[in-house]
């Protein structure tokens, strides 16, 4: 079965600053697809950015990054530049490459940006 | 982009009522829909995977004779709430895969706060 982890409940951060939350999985599967959704207050699910697995370079979305190491299950987001409005829960989730079956959410990490 | 309506958005309701949340796929068809609960400060949890044309799959635990899911067309699925108790109050999302981009990530409703007083 497909778990995701996330280790860190909340985090901050200054605003202009850089961040990293980190997010581990596990899976017994070889081709699948990493994702990073934000919630904000308005709890709209937003995608942020997405990974393939068969894909060796890490994705990139402006100020958003991932460091995706597949041995490792691991798979960090990077926000770059904070600004007040990344302030959100982020949860890490992943499908298997069908995209068949539903996504495996993490616990979520509540990131506050501080002005 | 592809676009997943939700309605309503937030519905408060007295104890016993039966509530019925409606989730539309605007620019797609979308074979297969699932329906998640979220408890506030925690995640996203699967209620039920719903497949046009058939009987939804329902998760471990959560009653089908309690959150009854319809999937008549291509564009829409609901879930109603039935003889809906306080307990019931939370926040359901919904999420539609493109029958032709199956491949592409889900696409999510605006959620529906409910209420039951």
């Amino acid at each position: 079965a497909q778990t995701v982890t996330q280790s860190q409940p909340e985090m901050s951060v200054q605003e202009a600053e850089t961040v990293t939350l980190s997010c581990t999985y596990d899976t017994s599967e070889n081709n699948y697809y990493l994702f990073w959704y934000k919630q904000p207050p308005s709890r709209q699910m937003i995608l942020v950015i997405r990974q393939e697995a068969y894909k060796q370079q890490n994705a990139t979305e402006n100020r958003f990054s991932v460091n995706f190491q597949k041995a490792a299950k691991s798979f960090s987001l990077k926000i770059s530049d904070s600004q007040l409005g990344d302030t959100a829960m982020y949860f890490c989730a992943f499908i298997d490459q069908t995209g068949a079956n539903n996504l495996f959410f993490g616990t979520g990490t509540r990131l506050t940006v501080i002005p | 982009g592809a676009v997943v309506s939700q309605h309503p958005s937030w519905v408060i309701c007295k104890s016993g009522t039966s509530v019925k949340i409606e989730c539309r796929s605007l620019d797609f068809q979308a074979t297969t829909m699932f329906w998640y609960r979220q408890f506030p400060k925690q995640s996203l949890m699967l209620m039920a995977t719903s497949n046009e044309g058939s009987k939804a799959t329902y998760e471990q635990g959560v009653e089908k004779d309690k959150f009854l899911i319809n999937h008549a067309s291509l564009t829409l699925s609901t879930l109603t709430v039935t003889s809906a108790h306080p307990e019931d109050s939370s926040f359901y999302i919904c999420s539609a895969r493109d029958r032709i981009h199956s491949n592409q990530p889900q696409h999510f409703g605006d959620g529906t706060r409910l209420s039951i007083l």
